[in-house]
């Protein structure tokens, strides 16, 4: 097992155009979280899933986000129409669901949106 | 006021030193961690503690419910110790595994 992967590492897009990122958690995981996180500052939370479904989402998902972990394993994060504000590190992290669970991290995907 | 306080924001020290990183946080906890990011984003957990102390290699976290604050020691710093360090919080009443992060530490180490 090779940790959490997230894919791209890197993405440069323009106002406006939709991006979409994958996580692959640990197999064996099944709760995946999305957290944003930019410069200085330390990780946002975003959202939640156990197994398939998305059970919390925060506040700072507005209705350009949307987030879907269809079949239990991997997730995906999708951004319409963004905006130079979404510019930030992407971070998804796995555990298992018994109580305080650690985390794993991916390395994440960093988004520049020009 | 952010629910997890770190202190200091930045530290820079000489190879060797024994450094002291400071969390405070202002909610119930079921766990503290201290976690280290990398230049480039990846995040590793460090300690997950819920009271007390933990050691491992020259890193000890310590945890005071009551006091609602945390250290993060390193002792023999070394310059492949800088990093930043980030103390988060899972407070009582979320759910799954959510946590509350403080903004970092960022510290660099000197040969």
């Amino acid at each position: 097992d090779t940790g959490v992967s997230q894919d791209p590492r890197h993405k440069i897009t323009k106002r406006g155009q939709n991006v979409t990122f994958r996580c692959d958690p640990i197999s064996e995981h099944n709760r995946l979280y999305w957290y944003r996180q930019t410069l200085g500052q330390g990780p946002e939370f975003l959202t939640y899933f156990q197994n398939e479904a998305q059970l919390e989402k925060s506040r700072l998902l507005s209705d350009r986000f949307s987030a879907e972990r269809p079949k239990g394993s991997f997730s995906t994060l999708e951004i319409q129409r963004t905006e130079q504000g979404d510019s930030a590190m992407y971070l998804c992290a796995s555990s298992w669901d018994f109580f305080n669970s650690p985390l794993h991290f991916g390395n994440g995907t960093r988004l520049t949106v020009t | 006021k952010n629910e997890v306080e770190q202190s200091p924001q930045n530290l820079t020290a000489q190879e060797g030193e024994f450094i002291t990183i400071n969390c405070s946080y202002s909610v119930g906890i079921s766990a503290l961690h201290w976690l280290q990011q990398h230049p480039g984003g990846g995040i590793v957990s460090l300690f997950m503690l819920s009271s007390g102390k933990k050691k491992h290699g020259r890193l000890i976290a310590t945890i005071n419910i009551q006091e609602k604050h945390s250290s993060l020691h390193i002792t023999a710093s070394h310059p492949r110790d800088s990093a930043v360090y980030i103390c988060a919080v899972r407070p009582k009443e979320t759910s799954g595994s959510r946590l509350t992060f403080g903004e970092g530490t960022q510290l660099t180490v000197n040969p």
